[in-house]
């Protein structure tokens, strides 16, 4: 099983509002990740958790908040969103250590801001 | 800072073609990844080779890590309509300060005619 769940789906949100994006794993993966994609370009990189802690903050704006409750789970939290923070948000997560840590994809969460 | 140079970035190919993509860049990876991604969901992960000069199938598709480390390529033989996607290579290299940290190319966008 290499399933990565991310929930919701779909999400549209005012920027005045506060939501939460979730992302859920039980492979037993110990890093997890979250990217930032626009339409037809590659994801980047946004936060990396090893151990469950903050490895990686890819100097993004403090209006996203990451949170890592636990070894299988991963929340995004978001305040004060922007309307060009609107895109697909996709959680990641893989083995840690030095190896083959290849990183398995959930579908995504569909962000608009409005 | 790396990059991954991805060619061709678009595709429209007659069902039954073969199809060859490659990454380039000017640093040496460790690892090669290649991913597909259908709209609206995650990228999922088609081959990892890990040795310079690794060749690894997956039914209809064919990867190769470049012997010099900084290249790889992918083929898809005897296309069919539901190869229809983006697909990306990426670069992880392992170390210190790189907790599973992955370069993305741009992308490769394939149409498939029936």
């Amino acid at each position: 099983d290499t399933e990565v769940t991310q929930t919701p789906k779909h999400l549209v949100m005012g920027m005045t509002n506060k939501k939460s994006l979730k992302c859920e794993q039980h492979m037993g993966h110990r890093a997890m990740y979250w990217y930032k994609q626009k339409a037809k370009k590659p994801p980047e990189l946004m936060f990396v958790y090893s151990y469950e802690k903050l490895s990686i903050n890819e100097s993004v704006p403090s209006r996203f908040s990451p949170e890592c409750p636990n070894s299988s789970l991963l929340n995004l939290h978001l305040h004060a969103l922007q309307p060009e923070d609107s895109a697909l948000y996709l959680c990641a997560s893989s083995q840690e250590g030095p190896g083959k840590n290849i990183q398995y994809f959930g579908a995504g969460t569909r962000l608009s801001v409005l | 800072g790396q990059q991954l140079n991805q060619s061709p970035q678009s595709m429209f190919i007659q069902e039954g073609e073969d199809v060859s993509m490659n990454c380039t860049s000017s640093s040496i990876f460790n690892t090669w990844l290649w991913y597909k991604q259908d709209p609206g969901e995650g990228p999922v992960l088609l081959i990892a080779l890990y040795k310079a000069g690794e060749l690894t199938s997956n039914g209809r598709l064919t990867a190769q890590f470049g012997i010099t480390r900084k290249d790889s390529f992918l083929n898809i033989s005897a296309s069919i309509p539901s190869d229809v996607g983006i697909y990306f290579c990426a670069g992880q290299v392992l170390g210190s300060g790189n907790t599973g940290k992955l370069i993305f190319g741009q992308g490769t966008t394939l149409q498939v005619k029936p």
